[in-house]
């Protein structure tokens, strides 16, 4: 089965700067792979998603940008962070074939001061 | 935009009640899943239902599917205290592949 680290847990940025959040997933070859954002409270909003390396698709217009260096690893990035990105960000891939059940990592907890 | 909207939005019970919550969504659906978070982790998956499916048990869930009304409950039988989580229903569209689109999630309290 999939598992999906996420690094790192938390992060406290302050406006202006950069970021990088990093995804990585076991178990699985080709995965999709998927960022949402939650704002607190909230449900998640889709960001990003991947069906394979180089290849991304962004579902909101936003300050943020996302990679697929390897098959396996997914990166968030921002060049200048704003408060609005503040949230919970969750990496997700999918079980491969229909019905897509969806497999979460653990989050990273962003907040920009 | 999500599509899927749950109500209610909190639900606070006692132990050994039982606890039912609502999903409603706009577009014709290949499947309608429900997921659970707890505070401050990832999602977990916890049931699938299928367009063609009316009715679905694991354990103390009970899911049911109402392709005409657009809507779906999930129902948590015997709460326990450590039911306590955010709940979550997920739809993937006709048209939308692998993605889902989640609600706006059901917090549900259960005291022991």
């Amino acid at each position: 089965s999939q598992t999906i680290h996420q690094w790192p847990a938390t992060l406290v940025q302050p406006v202006g700067s950069p970021l990088s959040l990093e995804c990585t997933v076991e178990g699985t070859s080709n995965p999709n792979l998927y960022w949402y954002r939650q704002a607190a409270g909230r449900g998640l909003q889709l960001l990003f998603y991947s069906v394979g390396i180089g290849q991304i698709s962004s579902e909101v217009p936003q300050n943020l940008s996302a990679s697929r260096p390897q098959d396996r690893q997914f990166i968030l990035s921002s060049k200048k962070l704003l408060l609005s990105d503040s949230g919970f960000y969750l990496c997700a891939t999918n079980s491969g074939s229909p019905p897509y059940e969806q497999y979460f990592g653990p989050g990273t907890r962003l907040t920009v001061t | 935009s999500q599509q899927g909207e749950e109500d209610p939005q909190a639900l606070s019970i006692q132990e050994g009640e039982n606890a039912t919550m609502n999903c409603s969504y706009k577009t014709s659906i290949n499947n309608l899943q429900w997921y659970r978070q707890n505070s401050g982790r990832g999602l977990v998956h916890l049931i699938l239902i299928r367009s063609n499916e009316r009715e679905k048990h694991s354990g103390r869930l009970r899911v049911t599917l109402d392709t005409s009304k657009k809507s779906s409950s999930l129902l948590i039988t015997a709460s326990r205290a450590a039911d306590t989580a955010s709940y979550f229903c997920a739809t993937d569209g006709k048209t939308s592949g692998s993605r889902l689109t989640f609600g706006e999630g059901t917090q549900l309290t259960v005291n022991p």
